[in-house]
C-alpha cells in the first residue's frame, strides 16, 4: 500500500515548456487535490476532483489544467510554464465528503522555472 | 476571506521545553480545525482534529490542541518536546459552508528543538 505517490520528485523548467505532473493513489479515495507550497504562504489550493471525471477550480487556478480520467489518478499540467509557477506541488486524497475526513499527502514535486 | 494565521513562523527550543504554537482562524461559523506536521524528509500527516465535543483533543507524540471558539484559536500544544519534533507544523481549518470540504491552510511555522 503506497498511499499517494508523485511523479516526478524534481523537475526544471524553461519559460515556455509545458509538463505534468502525475499523482496516484491506492486508497480507493473520491476526493483529490492540487496544492503549491510556496515560503511564507502556506498550501494554496490549485484544483481538486471530487470523483472520477470530474475537477473544479481552487484558489490559485490560472495556469493550471489538470485530469481525473481514472479515480486513482489526478494529472496536473502547465501548459506555458512562467518563473511565478516555481513552488513545490503536494497531491493529497481524502476518501469522503464528510468532515471526518483527513487528507493523505504525497512526498511533493520541487518545480524550477528559470 | 477566510484565513487562517499562524502567528509564530520559527520556533527554537531546547529539548524538554513546553511548546505552544498559536493558531487563529477568521470565520464566524462552524468550522472544523486540524494541525498537520511534516518532518523533514517526509509527507505531510496528520497530527490531530476537531470537530465537536471535548475541545481538547489529544493527538499522535504526545501532542494535544484546545480549540477556543470565543477566541477562533486552535493553539498546538506539548509539554516536553523532543529533538524529533523538529518539523514544520500547519494549521487548517475547514469551513461548514464549503460543502467541497476544502481546508484553509496557515503559513505554518517551523519547529527546531536543540539537543
Amino acid at each position: 500500500n503506497a498511499g499517494v505517490t508523485q511523479t516526478p520528485k524534481f523537475r526544471v523548467l524553461k519559460t515556455g515548456q509545458s509538463m505534468t505532473l502525475l499523482c496516484a493513489q491506492d486508497m480507493n479515495h473520491e476526493y483529490m487535490y492540487w496544492y503549491r507550497q510556496d515560503p511564507g504562504m502556506g498550501l494554496r489550493l490549485i484544483h481538486y476532483s471530487v470523483g472520477e471525471g470530474t475537477t473544479a477550480k481552487g484558489e490559485v487556478p490560472d495556469g493550471y489544467n489538470v485530469s481525473r480520467l481514472k479515480k486513482q489518478n489526478f494529472l496536473l499540467g502547465l501548459e506555458s510554464a512562467a518563473p511565478s509557477q516555481t513552488s513545490v506541488y503536494f497531491c493529497a486524497s481524502s476518501s469522503s465528503g464528510g468532515y471526518s475526513y483527513e487528507q493523505y499527502f504525497g512526498p511533493g514535486t520541487r518545480l524550477t522555472v528559470t | 476571506a477566510q484565513s487562517v494565521s499562524q502567528h509564530n513562523h520559527h520556533v527554537i527550543l531546547s529539548e524538554a521545553a513546553s511548546l505552544e504554537l498559536g493558531c487563529n482562524y477568521s470565520y464566524g461559523g462552524t468550522v472544523n480545525l486540524f494541525w498537520y506536521v511534516q518532518y523533514p524528509g517526509q509527507h505531510l500527516q496528520l497530527l490531530l482534529k476537531y470537530f465537536s465535543g471535548d475541545p481538547l483533543v489529544k493527538g499522535i507524540k504526545g501532542f494535544e490542541a484546545e480549540f477556543i471558539k470565543s477566541k477562533f484559536s486552535f493553539n498546538l500544544r506539548k509539554p516536553s518536546v523532543q529533538w524529533s519534533d523538529t518539523a514544520e507544523y500547519f494549521c487548517a481549518v475547514a469551513p461548514s459552508t464549503d460543502s467541497n470540504y476544502q481546508l484553509i491552510w496557515g503559513a505554518g511555522t517551523k519547529l527546531i528543538i536543540k539537543p
